[in-house]
């Protein structure tokens, strides 16, 4: 099944324990990318990635990093979290970007619920 | 820079009423039209995406949506609504130049009445 997987769920750690956050899809897509959901303002784009060792800033990298070592996968690195990086992640990835030739799409995981104390 | 407002935060409607979504954008070319759903603790399901041709386009679960490039406006219906059509929508926009990234707008939480 055609699916990008998150782990883990649902994380609380405290300000300043690293931490990460993977991303792994199985539809050799060559885009991926990290949003993050927050109540009142949609998803915003954190880091995003067009293929191995291509990656590039979104509206919101501050305190984040990421690495795409392997085309599926591509982890999101908290190294010292802070209390306003408590959200809703999601990662998202697809063949091409955009994604809307045809059936093509932007396939999301679950999400992970990150709450930093 | 380009920007999405949906701007009805929450709508209520009945079982079986239709249903109107809106989304305006704001980009200076066409750019690329999504809208997603998403029900509580999932990721986000496409619902139905504009690319060019059609402005009337037809998505799954019954949804439609049609382009306006005059209002620029991309706006999401239903003709008869189901409970299970409750959840969160969010209307995204894309480009093919510069970042590659969908902009979202806020959301509009729908609740359906019995």
């Amino acid at each position: 099944e055609a699916q990008v997987t998150q782990n883990p769920r649902y994380l609380i750690t405290v300000t300043g324990k690293k931490l990460t956050v993977t991303c792994s899809q199985n539809m050799n897509h060559e885009y991926m990318s990290w949003y993050r959901q927050d109540p009142g303002l949609g998803l915003r784009q954190i880091y995003y990635s067009m293929n191995v060792e291509v990656t590039d800033k979104g509206d919101v990298p501050e305190g984040y990093k990421v690495s795409r070592k392997e085309k599926r996968n591509f982890p999101l690195i908290l190294e010292s979290p802070s209390p306003n990086q408590t959200s809703l992640y999601f990662c998202a990835s697809s063949l091409s970007f955009p994604p809307g030739q045809g059936s093509e799409k932007l396939f999301f995981g679950s999400g992970t619920q990150l709450s930093v104390l | 820079a380009q920007s999405v407002t949906q701007p009805d935060i929450h709508i209520t409607v009945s079982e079986g009423a239709s249903l109107e979504l809106r989304c305006n954008y704001s980009y200076g070319a066409t750019p690329y039209l999504f809208w997603y759903v998403q029900s509580p603790g999932q990721g986000l399901q496409l619902l139905l995406k504009y690319f060019s041709g059609d402005t009337l386009v037809q998505g799954i679960k019954g949804f439609e949506a049609e382009f306006k490039r005059s209002q620029s406006s991309f706006n999401l219906r239903k003709p008869s609504v189901h409970w299970s059509d409750a959840a969160e929508y969010f209307c995204a926009v894309g480009v093919d130049t510069g970042r590659r990234a969908l902009t979202f707008g806020s959301g509009t939480r729908l609740q359906v009445q019995p």
